[in-house]
């Protein structure tokens, strides 16, 4: 099992461009979330969802959209990314069990200039 | 409000040295709170959590609610410690599994 995936491992993107961050887990897990860490900040929560077709805003939506059409992805995507979007973006995914052990993938570098 | 403050960025201890990790909590409710850890060019995975009363890698923490903290400790810290440290919350009721994270504390070991 590869677990948790993200793709692309690192992106430079100029202010207004737009960009779709792809996270897929193969352990059919059903809930899904995206993050960002940055410095002194720790992680936050961007978006995440319960289930197949569900969305739901984390603590810093602004700025983002995701999509969950197949239970196993969970798209991220920026419609015009700024510099204040630079960050790692940490994609997670659980199961629906009562444990809430998060499996993480390996993060995305984004720089926007 | 629910957050989670680590006041430490970095802790920098001798290979050997007690390591104590600080957490501080503010949650209304019965807390659960879990320990993730990022080594150098790995993911972040889960340590342990509270509700298992569990000791990984010679880690352990104690949930005190008076003090409303979770630190982490470790009697005897070992090179391969050094690693970004994350403490945790359950956000909120439900099953949701919505986590807020603390600021996070760098732990390095000196040989």
């Amino acid at each position: 099992n590869a677990g948790v995936t993200q793709t692309p491992k690192f992106r430079v993107l100029k202010t207004g461009q737009s960009m779709t961050l792809l996270c897929a887990q193969d352990m059919n897990h059903e809930y899904m979330y995206w993050y960002r860490q940055d410095p002194g900040m720790g992680l936050r929560l961007i978006h995440y969802s319960v289930g197949e077709g569900t969305t739901a805003k984390g603590e810093v939506p602004d700025g983002y959209n995701v999509s969950r059409l197949k239970k196993q992805n969970f798209l991220l995507g920026l419609e015009s990314a700024a510099p204040s979007q630079t960050s790692v973006y940490f994609c997670a995914s659980k199961d629906s069990g009562p444990g809430e052990t998060q499996y993480f993938g390996p993060g995305t570098r984004l720089l926007v200039l | 409000a629910q957050r989670v403050t680590q006041p430490e960025k970095l802790l920098s201890v001798f290979k050997g040295a007690p390591v104590e990790l600080k957490c501080n909590y503010s949650y209304s409710g019965s807390p659960e709170l879990f320990w993730y850890v990022q080594y150098s060019r790995q993911r972040l995975q889960l340590l342990l959590r509270h509700i298992s009363r569990e000791s990984i890698k010679g880690f352990t923490a104690d949930l005190n609610k008076g003090e409303t903290s979770f630190h982490l400790k470790k009697p005897f810290a070992q090179e391969e410690d050094s690693a970004m440290y994350y403490c945790a919350l359950k956000s909120g009721s439900g099953n949701t599994g919505k986590l807020i994270f603390g600021q996070g504390t760098t732990l390095q070991v000196k040989p």
